[in-house]
């Protein structure tokens, strides 16, 4: 299957910080990547669709200026959280489509630690 | 009322046990159906699709759907300890979106 990668896999800041989180398609390209976020013990919950060369759609309740998208080529979709706080510590997945609708690639995840 | 429910578990069970594993949905224009499976801090990998009602069987697991009831299943066949790990359901709409809906997810610990 094709693979997505993630950088970082894991960082910790300081509160009132950016941290930006890369997600890449290595052997394919996707014009639309999806971002999840995954609190302890919960599910995948979707926060935006990245759409190459346009602007991200974001779900209800995920603040567009906090969670910042850019999916600036065919193989590579960032997330910048900005002014971090503790609460946006979670576990950060991105996902690129394949062919076919049951074909979703998950990255490994990106923890972020907000102190 | 939640669009996917999914007992989160834990459940355990001794190795070579068959193991079961539900969603009930309520969304109908659900259409395609998956099983992802995701080892800790890791992110899920795909197990198994189906978009019909029925089964599907692919080695140990085999995957049934029945639309009618709005309710999917798993099953693992002679369980393994790299078993363990959390499954999810997730389910996707027709159109173009792509967009997954998922479970809780089920916490499995298979002992040796």
């Amino acid at each position: 299957g094709a693979v997505v990668s993630q950088h970082p896999s894991r960082v910790i800041c300081k509160s009132g910080t950016s941290v930006k989180i890369e997600c890449r398609s290595l052997d394919f390209q996707a014009t639309t990547m999806f971002w999840y976020r995954q609190f302890p013990k919960q599910s995948l919950m979707l926060m935006a669709t990245s759409n190459e060369g346009s602007k991200a759609t974001y779900e209800q309740g995920v603040e567009k200026d906090k969670f910042l998208i850019n999916h600036a080529s065919l193989t590579l979709s960032t997330l910048t959280v900005t002014s971090a706080h503790p609460e946006d510590s979670s576990f950060y997945i991105c996902s690129a489509p394949g062919q076919s609708y049951n074909e979703q690639f998950f990255g490994p995840g990106t923890r972020l630690t907000v102190l | 009322q939640k669009e996917v429910e999914q007992d989160p578990g834990p459940l355990s069970v001794p190795e070579g046990a068959i193991v079961s594993l539900n969603c009930t949905y309520s969304n109908s224009a659900f259409q395609y159906f998956m099983w992802y499976r995701q080892y800790s801090r890791k992110g899920p990998e795909l197990l198994m699709y189906t978009y019909s009602s029925g089964n599907k069987e692919d080695g140990r697991f085999t995957a049934q759907v029945d639309k009618s009831s709005k309710y999917i299943s798993l099953f693992i066949r002679d369980s393994q300890p790299s078993d363990s790990a959390t499954y999810l359901c997730a389910m996707l709409s027709g159109g173009s979106n792509y967009k997954l809906t998922f479970g809780k997810g089920t916490l499995l610990t298979v002992n040796p």
